[in-house]
This record gives structure tokens, C-alpha cells and sequence, in this order.
């Protein structure tokens, strides 16, 4: 029972264009959504977050939208840099549990 | 350290034998994780503790699968009898609170059973 899904496994994007990834979930208990990103070799790096008050969340070239009546947030880069190729993975968590469900990740490759 | 620490960061085993693995949280975070990644799937919750509280175990595979916390502090996960199944990255994450704080991962333990 895959509760988070990011069902493209793979993006790439063109340097200086937009990077969209999205990811899906069936939870409505969830309340707070994250964005890691993982380079080979290393654990995954929080990038940023969103709670369920609110629909977009904005940090430099990093922007979160969520989308509650449709279980469905996403991810927008711009604009994307080589540096930012890596596995990006979303996951939330429901009030007072703590537990953080992952989705499977994708990885996106930004050409220069 | 400044950041969560996990050894070995390589074991390979022998099917059959137990190991353990060790996770250094940051200094002060009082919930700590467990997690799995198998080579091309995303992050397998294993594991939850919280403070005090009585750790969520949900994410357990099989009972040779156990984890101890020592306070708020460091953090065994062995694995009894290793199965090839369970080769994997394993990765540790702590953060300051156990909901609505971003988790601190280390770079993971990679188990290899041959």
C-alpha cells in the first residue's frame, strides 16, 4: 500500500528551464509534506516543506505547491542547474504520529 | 558532530549471521528513524522513536528485525539471521521534535548479504 507516489521515476530538464516533479498521496490524515534530495552515496537533504494551511511555499529557486483536494503536491525548480541533479524524494506525515512516509523518489538530470 | 553519524558505512555478511548497526543522532534531537533503501526503491519506514514514548515498531519487516535506543542517544538496529532480502542501504534520520520538524538522515550503512 504505497502511500506517497511519485510515479515518474525519471525527468530531464534543460540548465536555466523549469523542473516540475510531482508526487501523489492517498492519505487525507496527512498534514505536512516534505522535499529531500539525495546524492549517490549520501542521505537525503531536506529542501523544503509545506503544511496543509497553506498551498504554496517559496525558498529561493525552490517552490512547493500542494494541491488538498486532489492528494497531489509538486515540486518547481527554477530555474534547474547541473548541480541540482539528484533523486528527489516527497513525504508526509500525519499529525501526532511522527512517522514520515517517503515516496519512491525520481531522479532528474538537468543538462547544461 | 554536527551530524548524525551511522557505522560501519559498508558491511557485508555471510547469510545467516546477526549484525548491528549503530546511529549517532544530532545532540539534543529527541526522535530518531530507521529507514531502508533497497537498491532502485525509495525510503522503507523500519522504525520511530520518540523521547520516553514506546517506539513505533510498524515498519518492522520480520521479527529478526529489532532496535534499541539508549535514552536519547545512540541507536542499534540488528538483523538476526540475514536473509539476501535484506540487503540494503539502511539509513538513520533524527530531528528536534517528532512531527512538523524536517529529518537530519546520515549517509546510511550499506548491508550487503552474500
Amino acid at each position: 500500500d504505497q502511500q506517497v507516489k511519485q510515479n515518474s521515476p525519471s525527468l530531464s530538464v534543460q540548465e536555466g528551464r523549469i523542473s516540475i516533479l510531482n508526487c501523489d498521496y492517498t492519505n487525507s490524515m496527512f498534514d505536512y509534506f516534505l522535499w529531500y534530495k539525495k546524492y549517490p552515496a549520501e542521505g537525503p537533504t531536506f529542501l523544503i516543506s509545506i503544511s496543509s494551511i497553506k498551498d504554496k511555499n517559496e525558498d529561493g529557486r525552490f517552490t512547493v505547491f500542494l494541491n488538498k483536494s486532489a492528494k497531489h503536491l509538486s515540486l518547481h525548480i527554477v530555474p534547474s542547474q547541473p548541480g541540482d541533479s539528484a533523486v528527489y524524494f516527497c513525504a508526509a506525515s500525519a499529525i501526532n504520529t511522527g512517522k514520515l512516509i517517503f515516496g519512491q523518489g525520481t531522479t532528474l538530470q538537468v543538462k547544461p | 558532530g554536527a551530524g548524525v553519524s551511522q557505522s560501519p558505512s559498508n558491511k557485508v555478511t555471510e547469510k545467516g549471521k546477526d549484525v548491528e548497526l549503530r546511529c549517532d543522532p544530532i545532540s539534543g534531537h529527541t526522535a530518531l528513524y530507521w529507514y531502508r533503501q533497497r537498491l532502485g526503491q525509495g525510503l522503507e519506514f523500519l522504525i520511530y522513536f520518540q523521547g520516553n514514548s514506546a517506539p513505533d515498531k510498524s515498519g518492522l519487516p520480520s521479527d529478526r528485525f529489532s532496535a534499541e535506543r539508549t535514552g536519547e542517544s545512540v541507536s542499534t538496529l540488528t538483523i538476526q539471521r540475514t536473509q539476501q532480502e535484506d540487503s540494503a542501504v539502511y539509513l538513520c534520520a533524527s530531528s528536534l521534535v517528532g512531527t512538523g520538524a524536517p529529518l537530519h538522515f546520515g549517509n546510511g550503512t550499506r548491508l550487503t548479504v552474500t
